[in-house]
Order: structure tokens, then sequence, then C-alpha cells
């Protein structure tokens, strides 16, 4: 099976930076997703991982380690609009292309002024 | 605005009742993704079709069904509805030719068993 741990929740001032940790236990790993969702919302898009290392995408970025089954989203310049929950999730691919996502429970994020 | 649409937004079924639960996927993206998200908790993968056919699904009984149609439309059926179906059911688009698979989620229908 798959197993996704990350916080339950966590809680930053504006303006500073802070860092959000994924750990999984996955065979066939196919990618790691991280994705927004602000309650009542459906999930966002944020950023996408296959290979060791730094994705950057302006005030976002994600870092991947498969060896250790680690990732993290690093979110910097936070503003009041960045709380939200926050969803690591893990890509399997079965022989002949059946592929299977499972999500973590999410990490909700609270920005405080 | 994801390009993605679901319908109906809102739904109220008794336990045992059928439902069927629909999806519009942006224009090209072949691939649908179901997934259901209870209050709290991250969404759980339903299942997944690729050109119309399942190739892939998560840990959920044979009464969760689905169907993906031509046109970039989908279907999640669910039958002998349970109170513990009660969720927000995502639908997820992609386009298999994109370096990410970036998934495209709609909106979501709130589905409520009594």
């Amino acid at each position: 099976g798959q197993n996704i741990d990350q916080p339950t929740e966590m809680t930053a001032t504006e303006g500073a930076i802070v860092q959000i940790n994924c750990t999984y236990q996955t065979s066939g790993f196919n990618g790691l997703f991280w994705y927004q969702q602000h309650a009542g919302e459906a999930p966002t898009f944020l950023s996408y991982n296959v290979l060791d290392g730094l994705e950057e995408k302006g005030r976002f970025s994600s870092f991947l380690s498969r060896s250790k089954g680690y990732s993290y989203l690093l979110l910097k310049e936070l503003q009041m609009k960045d709380s939200a929950s926050y969803l690591c999730a893990v890509r399997r691919v079965y022989s002949g292309g059946y592929q299977k996502v499972t999500f973590g429970t999410g990490t909700k994020l609270q920005v405080i002024p | 605005e994801t390009g993605v649409t679901q319908s109906p937004t809102h739904l109220i079924k008794t336990r045992g009742q059928q439902v069927t639960l629909r999806c519009s996927s942006q224009s090209g993206h072949n691939t649908v993704s179901w997934y259901q998200q209870a209050l709290g908790q991250g969404p759980q993968f339903i299942f997944q079709y690729y050109r119309e056919e399942e190739n892939g699904r998560g840990n959920f009984p044979p009464r969760f069904s689905g169907l993906q149609f031509p046109n970039y439309s989908s279907e999640l059926n669910v039958n002998a509805l349970e109170l513990d179906d009660s969720a927000l059911y995502l639908c997820a688009s992609s386009s298999p030719y994109r370096k990410s698979d970036e998934q495209y989620f709609g909106p979501g229908t709130r589905l409520t068993v009594t």
C-alpha cells in the first residue's frame, strides 16, 4: 500500500517562510504532487516532482528525495491568502500502465498577521 | 476556472438508492480521475479512466462504477448508497501529453446520504 504522512496543522506569520513536509512509502513511484485547497473549494495544482531535486515556481518550491521517500513544499513571502490546506499526493504505476494516486490528509496552514 | 465542470452541485439521497454524478473535462484531456473527499480528509482515489477504459482503481467496492465518453465527459455511479458515502466527490482531468500530468479539478458534487 501507500502511506503518506504530513503534519495536520501549521501556523506561520505573514511575510515569513514555511516548509511543509511529506513522507511516503510506496513502490512503483511515478511522481509526487502538491495541491492547495481552500475551504469549500476544489484542490488546485501547485507542483510536480518525479526526479530528485528542487522545482521552483514563483513563491512556491517543492523538493523531492526518492531514496528517502521525502518531499517538502516551501512557501516564501507568505500572504494571508495562503491560508489553506496543502495536500501531498503520490502516484504509483503498476505494470501495464495501471495507475493509482494517493493523497495525504493535508496540512492546514494558518497565516497570521 | 479549470475548465472542468461537475453536476449537480449538491445532492441528497436516501440510503439504498443509486446516484449518478457527472463531469465534463477539458477538451483534449482524455484521462479523468474520480475522488471521494470526506470532511477534513484528503481526497481518496476511486478510479481513473483513460480513453474510455478504466486504468486505475483505489480501494472502493464494485458498487462504485464509472463511464467515460468520447466527448470528454464522464460519470460516477454509486449503487446501494450507504451513510458513509456522504462526501464531496471530485473529478479531475489531465492530459498524458503534459510533462506533469497536472490534474485539473472540478468544483465537486456534495452528496449527502440520509
